[in-house]
């Protein structure tokens, strides 16, 4: 079976620092991946999607990046953080066919003080 | 494009009454729809999904959901609400002309009262 990886659960960074957080994958091949934000609690938000090794869609410009070096690894980075960046980070994976589902990783409270 | 509409930010129930969330959607191609739950500090979990043809889906922990094509909702129902059913609950939907991302809702909590 499929099992989606992500770590830290919780991380606090003060402004300015860096970021890595990352995902891998399991149990599937050449899976999409994804990182979504989810602010408050609330409604999430789509920041990149990779369909293949080393290729990324940004959805939202800002302060953030991602990478894929290997199949199933999906990294988010930041070379600086801000307090906005603060927030509830998810990383899915999915198949390519339109009436699959995307599965979840438990994701990551990053608080930037 | 493609959006998702929740109108209620909280529905309150009572246990072991029926539930409904409301979930309308917008999009240009032909709708793909699911349902998701979140509990606090979690990663979001898969319930269910619309599936062509069938206007009645039924998906996990006795959930199912109602899918109306000219009204373009999606409502998530279950006959008997249980206190442990209260969560964050998500639709999402993505069409077929072209990304796999899906279009989250801003999501509705569901409280149930003992």
């Amino acid at each position: 079976s499929q099992t989606i990886h992500q770590w830290p659960a919780t991380l606090v960074q003060p402004v300015g620092s860096p970021l890595s957080l990352e995902c891998t994958v399991e149990g599937t091949s050449n899976p999409n991946l994804y990182w979504y934000r989810q602010a408050a609690g609330r409604g999430l938000q789509l920041l990149f999607y990779s369909v293949g090794i080393g290729q990324i869609s940004s959805e939202v410009p800002q302060n953030l990046s991602a990478s894929r070096p290997q199949d199933r690894q999906f990294i988010l980075s930041s070379k600086k953080l801000l307090l906005s960046d603060s927030g509830f980070y998810l990383c899915a994976w999915g198949s390519v066919t339109y009436n699959s589902p995307l599965h979840f990783g438990n994701g990551t409270r990053l608080t930037v003080t | 494009a493609q959006s998702v509409a929740q109108p209620e930010d909280q529905v309150n129930v009572a246990e072991g009454n029926p539930l409904t969330v409301k979930c309308t959607y917008s999009v240009s191609g032909n709708p793909y729809l699911f349902w998701y739950v979140q509990y606090p500090n979690r990663g979001l979990q898969f319930l269910l999904k619309y599936i062509t043809g069938d206007n009645l889906v039924k998906g996990s922990y006795g959930f199912e959901a109602e899918f109306n094509k000219s009204q373009t909702s999606f409502h998530l129902k279950k006959p008997s609400a249980l206190v442990s059913d209260s969560a964050l609950y998500f639709c999402a939907v993505r069409d077929d002309t072209g990304r796999r991302a899906l279009t989250f809702g801003s999501g509705t909590r569901l409280q149930v009262q003992p």
